[in-house]
């Protein structure tokens, strides 16, 4: 069965510059997650998307944004990284019903 | 503060034993429970996941127990495998608001000796 897919796998960058991660939900999901792992820490939820529109947001810096596209994959954009922002991201579809989420494999993001 | 407590934060269990993880929530309005496995640099994979109107969900060798009075559930892997090793998140999410963020809790890493 498809899976979430994250792209890239792995990311390092300098303090102050951009990421950009990428997402592409499982086909027919209409909801999309992001969330924030950092080590030995459980899932953060960061912000959601449902047929494209935001849906709920959570602790989500303000240097970070993020949109979902009509082809329902979504983008979440990171600018002035800071070393703290160095984490597993994780991306995770739904239906809107049921309501399992099904993660990615993640994007992991080094600061340097 | 941790809405959803989950203990222990490590658990080592023989081939073969039980392994029990506990957790308790305060907000009586979630009403979706989930458990999720996570090996190392893996994302979360689904494993079970539970409704209030149930007290008990089995799925192979994983079991989900309800308590809805005592604000808590937790999971039994039967017959624990090296395989097993791994760590394990609850979460919860509370259905009727629209939200879907999934709360989780701080995570049981369990590590089946052979």
């Amino acid at each position: 069965a498809a899976g979430v897919i994250q792209s890239p796998r792995h990311l390092i960058k300098e303090k102050r510059e951009t990421a950009t991660l990428k997402c592409y939900p499982i086909p027919r999901h209409d909801t999309v997650y992001w969330y924030q792992q950092g080590p030995g820490q459980d899932p953060q939820f960061l912000i959601s998307f449902y047929e494209k529109m935001q849906s709920d947001k959570g602790s989500i810096p303000d240097r970070f944004s993020a949109q979902q596209f009509s082809d329902y994959h979504s983008e979440l954009n990171m600018s002035s990284l800071e070393l703290g922002d160095s984490a597993l991201y994780f991306c995770a579809s739904s239906l809107l019903r049921p309501y399992e989420q099904y993660f990615g494999p993640g994007t992991r993001l080094t600061v340097t | 503060q941790q809405q959803v407590k989950q203990s222990p934060q490590s658990l080592i269990v023989q081939k073969g034993g039980i392994s029990i993880i506990n957790c308790a929530y305060e907000n009586t309005a979630f009403d979706y429970f989930p458990w999720y496995q996570q090996f190392p640099g893996k994302g979360p994979a689904l494993l079970i996941a539970i409704r209030p109107d149930v007290s008990e969900k089995k799925e192979g060798r994983f079991t989900i127990s309800f308590n809805k009075s005592a604000k808590q559930f937790s999971l039994h892997i039967m017959d624990s495998q090296p395989g097993d090793s791994a760590t394990y998140f609850c979460a919860a999410l509370d259905m009727d608001t629209g939200r879907r963020a999934l709360t989780f809790g701080s995570g049981t890493r369990l590590q089946v000796q052979p």
